[in-house]
């Protein structure tokens, strides 16, 4: 069965810093990794995700994921914060593309500050 | 409707009683989707609908929990005889075919409180 690890369920970081938000994956296959972010009152959305192709993917508002096998990680990250990215991101996984259900992790609320 | 709507967005009930939430999926998706957030916990899955196929219902934590769906439209989560350990954001969402892949839109979700 395949679960995700989040760590940390809060960061902060300063607008215009580095945004690394962690994630780890466990599958016995090889995964399909999603992120979603979700804004205050607002449903899930999809920033991006993995499907075995390239393992660098890039998503919507500046965001990219590494996939990594030998570190079972797919980390999201932003060269440069902003205010608007202030946020609650979830990790998810999913065993194949055809899967009717994805895992997600416990999330990681993004705080950005002055 | 151009997102997931679901109603309401906001519900607070007595331990005991039995609640109804609903979920407008986008026209024309297939598949929706019920999922459950607790505090401090991962997005859990309830139950699947996949157009006339039967649903997946391999997520419920107990048989007070029940969910319908007419066709593609509407479907609506019901929870009897309500426990404080219900108390959760649950969200709805769609998508055009069955698949993770297809990618999921959520609704905003119902946060229930049960006192």
């Amino acid at each position: 069965a395949q679960s995700v690890t989040q760590l940390g369920s809060h960061v902060s970081v300063s607008e215009g810093a580095l945004v690394l938000l962690r994630c780890n994956y466990s599958s016995s296959v090889p995964p399909y990794l999603f992120w979603y972010v979700q804004y205050p009152n607002q449903g899930l959305q999809l920033l991006l995700k993995y499907t075995s192709a390239a393992t660098l993917v890039k998503g919507i508002n500046g965001f990219e994921a590494e996939f990594k096998k030998s570190e079972t990680s797919f980390h999201l990250t932003k060269p440069s914060a902003h205010m608007s990215d202030a946020a609650e991101y979830f990790c998810a996984v999913s065993e194949d593309g055809t899967a009717s259900k994805l895992t997600f992790g416990t999330g990681t609320r993004l705080q950005v500050t002055l | 409707g151009a997102g997931v709507s679901q109603s309401p967005s906001n519900k607070v009930t007595e331990k005991g009683k039995d609640v109804e939430l609903r979920c407008d999926p986008i026209s024309g998706h297939t598949a929706l989707y019920w999922y459950r957030q607790r505090l401090g916990q991962g997005l859990e899955f309830l139950i699947y609908f996949q157009g006339n196929s039967a649903p997946d219902k391999s997520g419920l934590p107990s048989d007070r929990f029940s969910a319908e769906r007419t066709g593609e439209s509407v479907s609506t989560l019901t929870i009897q005889r309500t426990q404080q350990e219900d108390s959760a954001v649950y969200l709805c969402a769609s998508s055009l075919e069955g698949r993770v892949n297809s990618g999921y839109t959520f609704g905003s979700g119902t946060r229930l409180t049960v006192v």
